[in-house]
């Protein structure tokens, strides 16, 4: 049964700290791994999409890497508005296409 | 471009009734997806259609839960009956290609009392 495990729960920083979240995966076949952010009352909204070990993909103050057992998303000199859960997902080799998630980090960043 | 829409975005229904839930996906997207998510959790994988057929529906409740894509655009989603469970929000997702990024809509809040 494939698995996504994210630390921690919740973090909680202050304007212009750089952090890293952590997604562990167990999953038979990887075909990727994606990270959503997602927004009180929203639907997650799509971030990156890492496909090989090695793979790292930007956007603004994020990076996302990731490794065979695991994936990074650092957020640089975060900003009030990066306030959000960030969730990790993981898609399997097989017939079928949906994805698998942690249960997401809930991040605040304090002015 | 126009994202997913769903409606309604929010319902209030008692244990035992029935509830259906609507979603149009991203215009040329032949991927949809329906994702349960309950308070302080991902989401859940309920079911894929790719066009009008179902790829997996493994994780769908099917004594209680169905859906259908009868044209292979819209989608509907119904719960029948309700039980207090199913209390959470209900996310439609469509992507352009089978594993590609998928985008969801902003969510359908069920409260079941």
């Amino acid at each position: 049964e494939d698995q996504v495990t994210q630390s921690p729960e919740a973090l909680r920083l202050q304007e212009g700290e750089s952090s890293s979240l952590n997604c562990s995966y167990t999953v038979s076949g990887l075909r990727g791994l994606f990270w959503y952010r997602q927004d009180p009352g929203k639907g997650p909204e799509f971030l990156f999409t890492l496909y090989s070990a090695g793979e790292e993909k930007e956007k603004e103050r994020l990076k996302a890497t990731l490794t065979k057992k695991e994936s990074f998303l650092h957020i640089t000199a975060p900003k009030p508005e990066d306030s959000a859960t960030y969730l990790c997902a993981v898609q399997a080799g097989g017939g079928a296409d949906g994805l698998t998630f942690g249960k997401g980090t809930h991040l605040i960043i304090q002015p | 471009e126009a994202g997913v829409a769903q409606s309604p975005r929010y319902k209030i229904i008692e244990k035992r009734q029935s509830v259906a839930f609507w979603c149009n996906p991203i215009s040329g997207h032949a991927t949809l997806y329906w994702y349960q998510q309950i308070l302080g959790q991902g989401p859940k994988l309920l079911i894929q259609f790719q066009n009008n057929g179902v790829v997996d529906d493994s994780q769908l409740p099917k004594d209680r839960f169905s859906a259908e894509r009868l044209k292979g655009v819209d989608s509907t989603l119904k719960i029948q009956p309700a039980k207090l469970e199913d209390s959470a929000v209900y996310l439609c997702a469509s992507s352009l290609l089978r594993a590609s990024e998928a985008f969801f809509g902003q969510g359908t809040r069920l409260t079941v009392v």
